[in-house]
């Protein structure tokens, strides 16, 4: 079965560092761009960025370019995104979502479960 | 960057009906090496992830019921639900997946009267 799975919910304080993971199983890792979406709270889907883990190739949205740092280590199949400093507004649940096709990008056909990330002082 | 747009922003149909949620790219999705429109639709319920329902704006993804259509070219696609099912209860996106970002339409909340 091809799947994504997250870590686990996190609650952190303003300020803080925070890396969170997505193993993907059941497929060729390196063959595929993975990428991560947030969902705020009651609010609609963001498209974060995405990498493909083969060569590392690594695009950002605007909205988040240097905010956040997406890496993979395709030697154990697991893609990463981390903050160096947490702000309150990064409170969200994150997707980390596979693209449809070997080596294409386009839209996500396997997600994981949703990482929940509360920053609050 | 390109901007997507969805409407209705909400709507509110009975059982057995046909619900049609647009989606409006802000520049053209067909790519002329394929002549492939790069626009996905997903379906996300309350505490699930969203999940794929067409990538190439019809292309269906295995087991999405035939209820579900997806049609369009160029700046305007369509997602089509006929035969509406309480399961069908959801927020409805489009995403252009043509040039990165690849972002969302700000989504559809499909509701059974």
């Amino acid at each position: 079965e091809v799947q994504l799975v997250q870590s686990g919910a996190e609650v952190k304080k303003p300020g803080e560092s925070l890396k969170m993971s997505c193993k993907g199983s059941g497929y060729r890792f390196s063959d595929y761009w993975i990428g991560w979406v947030r969902q705020m709270p009651g609010k609609g889907l963001e498209w974060m960025g995405i990498m493909y883990p083969g060569d590392s190739d690594t695009r950002y949205s605007p909205s988040f370019q240097g905010r956040v740092t997406i890496s993979a280590d395709k030697s154990i199949s697991t893609a990463y995104l981390q903050w160096s400093s947490l702000q309150a507004s990064d409170t969200a649940i994150y997707y980390c979502a596979r693209s449809s096709g070997s080596g294409r990008l386009d839209a996500f056909d396997i997600w994981g479960q949703g990482t929940m990330i509360t920053v609050s002082s | 960057d390109i901007v997507v747009t969805q409407s209705p922003d909400s709507l509110a149909m009975s059982l057995g009906e046909t619900a049609t949620i647009n989606c409006k790219s802000s520049q053209s999705l067909l790519h002329s090496a394929n002549n492939k429109n790069y626009l996905g639709w997903y379906q996300q319920k309350p505490g699930q992830p969203p999940k794929l329902l067409f990538h190439w704006a019809s292309t269906r993804e295995s087991g999405v019921p035939d209820r579900f259509s997806g049609s369009g070219s160029g700046t305007d696609f369509t997602l089509t639900i006929s035969s509406l099912q309480a399961e069908d209860v959801a927020v409805y996106y489009c995403q252009q997946c043509y040039i990165t970002p690849f972002s969302f339409g700000q989504g559809t909340r499909l509701e059974i009267k």
